[in-house]
């Protein structure tokens, strides 16, 4: 099962509000990622976590906040977003064994629309 | 920086025929390749991969091929069915110590029946 859940799937905020983005999997890898992807446009990173540390913040602004509570789990919080920052966003999954075939596995993505 | 670039943006193909996507990369050092599909409002969905020490990989359908020489990369879909109409990104990893991919610009595939 290669299988990595977002939820939700659309989120309508304004910007002075505060949510949160969730991704769960749970093929025991060890290495979760952040993306950003505008429409018709590949997916730009944002934040890797590896083994439930923070180790790649692509400067992405502090408006965006990561946390991986465990080693299943990535969560987005949002905050004082701007109009923007509207994109597709994704989490994607990996073993995150250094010097492996480090293939990352996505999830469906959360539409985020901000007004 | 260094990235992954892919030849030609858009793709028309008669279903029954075979498709060949292509991607130019630059990084001589990259060790690692993959071949993402992503259709409308969904994410990208992983197709096959293939190692620097390779040259040829086969899967379903799929087959992509390395050139090092010239840095290129391809993807061959035979007998294109319509379920194949989506965007297509090429991905190198640059370093083997490294979590980072980067990606083409993505080339969309139309198969017309």
């Amino acid at each position: 099962d290669t299988e990595v859940t977002q939820t939700p799937k659309h989120l309508v905020m304004g910007m002075t509000n505060k949510k949160s983005l969730k991704c769960e999997q749970h093929m025991g890898h060890r290495a979760m990622y952040w993306y950003k992807q505008k429409a018709k446009k590949p997916p730009e990173l944002m934040f890797v976590y590896s083994y439930e540390k923070l180790s790649i913040n692509e400067s992405v602004p502090s408006r965006f906040s990561p946390e991986c509570p465990n080693s299943s789990l990535l969560n987005l919080h949002l905050h004082a977003l701007q109009p923007e920052d509207s994109a597709l966003y994704l989490c994607a999954s990996s073993q995150g064994f250094a010097g492996g075939q480090e293939t990352q596995y996505f999830g469906p993505g959360t539409r985020l629309l901000v007004l | 920086g260094e990235s992954v670039g892919l030849h030609l943006p858009t793709l028309s193909v008669q279903e029954g025929d075979n498709s060949i996507i292509n991607c130019a990369y630059s990084n001589s050092a990259s060790d690692y390749f993959i071949w993402y599909k992503q259709e409308s409002g969904k994410g990208p969905q992983f197709i096959i991969d293939i190692r620097s020490n390779m040259d040829k990989r086969q899967g379903q359908r799929v087959t992509v091929l390395l050139n090092k020489t010239v840095k290129h990369l391809s993807l061959q879909i035979a007998a294109t069915q319509p379920g194949d109409s989506a965007v297509y990104f090429c991905a190198e990893r640059g370093d083997s110590n490294d979590y980072k991919l980067s990606f083409g610009a993505g080339t969309t595939v139309t198969v017309r029946a």
